[in-house]
């Protein structure tokens, strides 16, 4: 199984502030690459597909890079909206595995 | 806009079944799968499976195989995801999403299972 390893697992902004979550796949999974949003009680919304496609309806400030075995989510100009836990998902070989997630809070 | 609309919650006892429906809208539903996914309570998401509308082909997680059983009903578009032999550790939020080229994009509201005797 493909294991993925995201980091940090919390971490603690400013509004208007860029943070970036990292996501590390124990193998290459070229771009087979997801970032999903979820806020307390609702269902994950994806934000980025393929590593770095834009889901639409996605604000412009959440971007997606990288591409074998390192992936990166970034959020520029942090808004109140964004405190949630994101997620990373590889869907390049079954079983599709997460990353343990990362919590966003901001202050 | 797609929707996923999913059947209520259900509280279970060790040992039994659930069988979880999820109904598609506003899309053609053979042109995509259905992927079904957990979350214990505050833990991180678990990929359970998926399955090929259009065929019916099915890949499930090893650590459910045997237990578990996803179909769909094309005739009233709507999916299930069957489990079986109930434990206390299945319980979990159980969701189900669209699949469009291995790209879970959208999700339905959830299904609280409950498991306890």
């Amino acid at each position: 199984d493909i294991q993925m390893t995201q980091s940090p697992s919390s971490l603690s902004a400013s509004v208007g502030d860029r943070v970036t979550i990292t996501c590390r796949a124990s193998q290459s999974i070229s771009i087979s690459l997801n970032w999903y949003q979820q806020k307390p009680g609702k269902a994950p919304q994806l934000l980025i597909y393929g590593a770095s496609s834009l889901q639409s309806g996605v604000p412009s400030r959440f971007s997606g890079s990288g591409s074998g075995t390192d992936f990166t989510l970034a959020i520029s100009g942090l808004e109140p909206e964004d405190s949630a836990t994101y997620y990373c998902l590889q869907s390049y070989s079954a079983p599709w595995t997460f990353g343990q997630g990362t919590k966003a809070e901001i202050k | 806009q797609v929707q996923l609309v999913q059947s209520g919650a259900e509280v279970k006892k060790p040992g039994a079944s659930v069988k979880v429906s999820c109904k598609a809208s506003h899309y053609t539903f053979r042109n995509f799968g259905i992927t079904w996914v957990r979350q214990a309570p505050g833990q991180g998401l678990e990929w359970m499976g998926w399955i090929r509308v259009y065929n019916g082909n099915t890949d499930y997680a090893q650590n459910l195989q045997g237990r578990v059983t996803m179909t769909t009903d094309t005739s009233t578009t709507t999916a299930y995801m069957e489990l079986r032999s109930l434990r206390s550790d299945d319980t979990a939020i159980y969701y189900c999403a669209r699949e469009s080229a291995g790209n879970p994009d959208f999700w339905g509201q959830g299904t609280l299972v409950t498991v306890s005797s």
